[in-house]
């Protein structure tokens, strides 16, 4: 099992460019989750997703970020255009059906906006 | 709306001795409880989880954690402590049933230091 893997695992750019994080979740699982943590914030839920449909965005702090799942194995989070304040770690998870689940995590792409 | 607690920002303990780390929640409903653990510039791990039944849940690595209804507690306990259990470790909260069911609220983590 080769867990949850996302990429990049750092990414730097300046303010206004377009960040795309990739995910590719462990195979079988139903859910997808998109998480964002800062020390300020914590870790907050962003979106998820069952069975490659978006369920709940409300976390999504505003428009200039959007999230896709075209199939089972892969999820984006686009950030258009970013923001200094975007700068976090974003971490991906997955998990089974069922809401006694736990969800596993990726190791996250530390992202710096400059 | 469901929220989770760990009153503590930083635990020491020293090397051989039982560690505790605290966490209360709320939620409407029956909970389901996690803990998962942090290693630094890595994924969250999940150690273990309360649906129901035994109040005393035992999980990974020795970890083991208390469910108290009265208290709205889940704390996390090992009764001797290793520096390799150094790490930051957060507490979360799901409903069990109902809208919002598979979102897991996280408390803002606890940083563990064993001492050697």
């Amino acid at each position: 099992d080769a867990g949850v893997i996302q990429s990049p695992r750092h990414e730097v750019t300046e303010m206004g460019q377009e960040v795309t994080l990739r995910c590719k979740p462990i195979s079988g699982h139903d859910y997808l989750f998109w998480y964002r943590q800062t020390m300020m914030r914590g870790l907050e839920l962003l979106i998820y997703f069952n069975n490659n449909v978006p369920i709940d965005d409300s976390g999504m702090p505003e428009d200039r970020f959007s999230a896709k799942m075209p199939n089972a194995s892969f999820s984006t989070l686009k950030i258009q255009p970013s923001e200094p304040r975007d700068s976090a770690v974003y971490f991906c998870a997955s998990s089974p059906a069922g809401t006694v689940q736990p969800q596993h995590f990726g190791d996250g792409t530390r992202l710096s906006i400059l | 709306a469901q929220s989770v607690a760990q009153p503590e920002d930083q635990v020491n303990v020293a090397e051989g001795n039982p560690l505790t780390v605290k966490c209360t929640y709320s939620v409407s409903g029956n909970p389901y409880l996690f803990w998962y653990v942090q290693y630094p510039n890595r994924g969250l791990q999940f150690l273990l989880k309360y649906i129901t039944g035994d109040n005393l849940v035992k999980g990974s690595y020795g970890f083991e954690a208390e469910f108290n209804k009265s208290q709205t507690s889940f704390h996390l306990k090992k009764p001797s402590a290793l520096v390799s259990d150094s790490a930051l470790y957060f507490c979360a909260v799901r409903a069990g049933s109902g809208a919002g069911s598979y979102q897991l609220t996280f408390g803002k983590g606890t940083k563990l230091s064993v001492i050697p």
